[in-house]
Order: C-alpha cells, then sequence, then structure tokens
C-alpha cells in the first residue's frame, strides 16, 4: 500500500526566510513523488517532481525538494519565501510499478508566510 | 491549451436529489481521476480510468456513487440520492500515457447537500 505523511498542519514563516514542508512516504518498491500547491478556491497546481537521478529537485516558483531514500522523505524547501506562496501545499506518491498512474496525496500543510 | 474543465463550479441541492458532475480531460491525455477534497479525510483518491476503462474503484464511498467514461474526452460522477455528508469539493484530473507523468487538475466543483 501507498501512503504519504505530512506531519506539520501549518507551517509558520517570515518572509525572506527559508521554508522546509516535510513529507514522508511509505510505498513498495520505488517511489515516484510530487509536490503540489492549491490556493484558495482552485484546484491543485504541479510544482515538481522525483522520477530518478539527482536526489535534488528544483521546480516552479524557486521551490526544489530533496528526496532522501534513506529516510523516506521528500522534503519541499525554498531559500527565502515570498507572502505569494502563502497556500496549502501537498505531497504525493506513486510507485514505480503501478502502471495506472494512480497518486495517493498526504493530508496537506497550510504554509503561511508573514511580511 | 485548455485545461481540464469540471463543471459546474457550484452545486448546491437538497438531500436526496441527484448530483451529475461533469469533466472534460485535457486532450490526448488517457487516464481521468476523480478526487474528493474535504477538511476532515483531506483529498481521497474516488475512481480512475485509464483509456476509458475503470481501473480501481476501491475508493467510491458506497453504491450511491457512479462514475462513467463513455469516450475520452468526458467523464461524470454521479450521486444518487444526495446526502449532507457527500458535501466536498470535487476534482477531476487527467495525466498522458508516461506513468512519470504528473496530474493535471480541474478547478473542481464545490458541492453543498442541505
Amino acid at each position: 500500500a501507498q501512503s504519504v505523511a505530512q506531519p506539520e498542519d501549518q507551517v509558520n514563516v517570515a518572509e525572506g526566510n527559508p521554508l522546509t514542508v516535510k513529507c514522508t512516504y511509505s510505498v513498495s518498491g520505488n517511489p515516484y513523488l510530487f509536490w503540489y500547491v492549491q490556493y484558495p478556491n482552485r484546484g491543485l497546481q504541479f510544482l515538481l517532481k522525483y522520477i530518478t537521478g539527482d536526489n535534488l529537485v528544483k521546480g516552479s516558483y524557486g521551490f526544489e525538494a530533496e528526496f532522501n531514500k534513506s529516510q523516506t522523505s521528500f522534503h519541499l524547501k525554498k531559500p527565502s519565501a515570498l507572502v505569494s506562496d502563502s497556500a496549502l501545499y501537498f505531497c504525493a506518491v506513486r510507485a514505480v510499478y503501478n502502471q495506472g498512474g494512480k497518486l495517493i496525496f498526504g493530508q496537506g500543510t497550510e504554509l503561511s508566510v508573514k511580511p | 491549451d485548455a485545461g481540464v474543465i469540471q463543471s459546474p463550479r457550484h452545486e448546491v441541492t437538497e438531500m436526496g436529489q441527484e448530483v451529475t458532475l461533469r469533466c472534460k480531460p485535457i486532450s490526448g491525455h488517457n487516464s481521468l481521476f476523480w478526487y474528493r477534497q474535504t477538511m476532515m479525510r483531506g483529498l481521497e483518491l474516488l475512481i480512475y480510468f485509464n483509456n476509458n476503462v475503470p481501473i480501481d474503484d476501491s475508493g467510491m464511498p458506497e453504491d450511491r456513487f457512479s462514475a462513467k467514461m463513455p469516450n475520452a474526452s468526458f467523464s461524470t460522477l454521479k450521486i444518487q440520492p444526495s446526502e449532507p455528508r457527500d458535501s466536498a469539493v470535487y476534482f477531476c484530473a487527467s495525466k498522458g500515457s508516461s506513468n512519470t507523468g504528473e496530474l493535471f487538475f480541474g478547478e473542481g466543483s464545490r458541492l453543498t447537500v442541505l
């Protein structure tokens, strides 16, 4: 079975400071990992994904994420947060063997960036 | 390019009524997913289709829910009869043929059952 855990319901950061949104996963075999962002009353937007290769993945809006196989983690990071980054962030996992593409999401983390 | 298109964006109905939510995936995508989002349960996968064929409907809550994909450009999610606990935002998403591909989401249909 596949599962994703986002241990923090909310993360508060001051503008200009670095941010980290945590994600751990559980899957049989190798994972494909994804981050999405959701703004109020909108659908989810793709930020970045890890498929294979370099453990540090760069994505949209200056975000990046680091895949750590030994810790089964895929934390989202940004060196300098913006107020406009305030949104709901979702981590998701798909097992490599799952040819159907089923994607399982975490519960989401509310990021609040204050000026 | 048009993204995933869902309708209606908002639906308010009374308990016991039939609700039909509609989705048009991105042209050329061959996988379609229906998710439900609530505060209590987060994002739940209800059902997904590959090449118009339902692959996994284990997330469908009960027999009141049904989904169809009669062709590659259209899918429906139907609730009959609706209940207040069905109130949620329902998202449709589609994906291309690559297994490494990301999902593209629609803007969602917010359902309120009174």
